[in-house]
């Protein structure tokens, strides 16, 4: 598709529980890219892909976050046994292979995840 | 080191009056910048980009923005605000020591007085 598409909108998980997020990112883009919005204005890196392989990871916590990127699947970013903590938006954006580092990133909507 | 500083968390004009946000950037290999706007409850919209071409960077919706590497700035400007311009606006930094990641600044949230 033409935009980047983040499901669900809307996430609302008891603390402990289990979340899970999809992102499907513009087709023909290789690179893909989380980030936490946890206060309104901070962007918190957390992992990025190059296709289906983890390119850079060092935003992710190490414990209970994983993500994936598998072909033809949207990606995904999971977050075990969940805390209060975690509540935030959940961007995803993807950009083009070939401009390297002057392509824009390109952002969906956002998932906001509420843990109660 | 990358970073992006954002002066001013908050800033209000008048319609019709000149938009001025301000972002200076920390590099230690030259940078390539963007300034991006979110709406409530949306993502992040690309106003503009600077990629090592002209200084002088126009976007879209009448924005633009000028490199100044002796200031390390990407301030960004618009003649006269409308209401619609009401939003978070926020500056990012990548080089090529970044891995693709972009460095945000915390953000500047635009008011716009009728």
């Amino acid at each position: 598709g033409e935009e980047v598409a983040q499901t669900p909108k809307h996430l609302v998980r008891g603390e402990g529980q289990k979340a899970k997020l999809y992102c499907a990112p513009i087709k023909g883009h290789s690179y893909v890219f989380w980030y936490q919005q946890v206060l309104k204005n901070e962007f918190k890196f957390l992992i990025s892909f190059q296709n289906e392989n983890v390119f850079d990871e060092t935003g992710m916590p190490k414990e209970r976050f994983s993500a994936k990127c598998l072909p033809n699947s949207p990606c995904s970013l999971e977050i075990q046994a969940t805390k209060l903590e975690d509540s935030a938006v959940y961007f995803c954006a993807s950009s083009l292979n070939p401009g390297g580092l002057r392509e824009p990133q390109h952002f969906g909507d956002g998932t906001r995840l509420s843990i109660l | 080191a990358q970073s992006v500083t954002q002066l001013g968390s908050h800033v209000s004009v008048s319609e019709g009056a000149l938009v001025l946000l301000r972002c200076n950037y920390s590099s230690s290999v030259p940078p390539y910048l963007f300034w991006y706007v979110q709406y409530p409850n949306q993502g992040l919209q690309l106003l503009l980009k600077y990629t090592s071409a002209a200084t002088l960077v126009k976007g879209i919706n009448g924005f633009e923005a000028e490199f100044k590497k002796s200031e390390t700035s990407f301030h960004l400007t618009k003649p006269s605000a409308h209401m619609s311009d009401a939003a978070e606006y926020f500056c990012a930094v990548t080089n090529s020591n970044t891995g693709n990641q972009f460095y945000f600044g915390t953000g500047t949230s635009l008011t716009v007085i009728p």
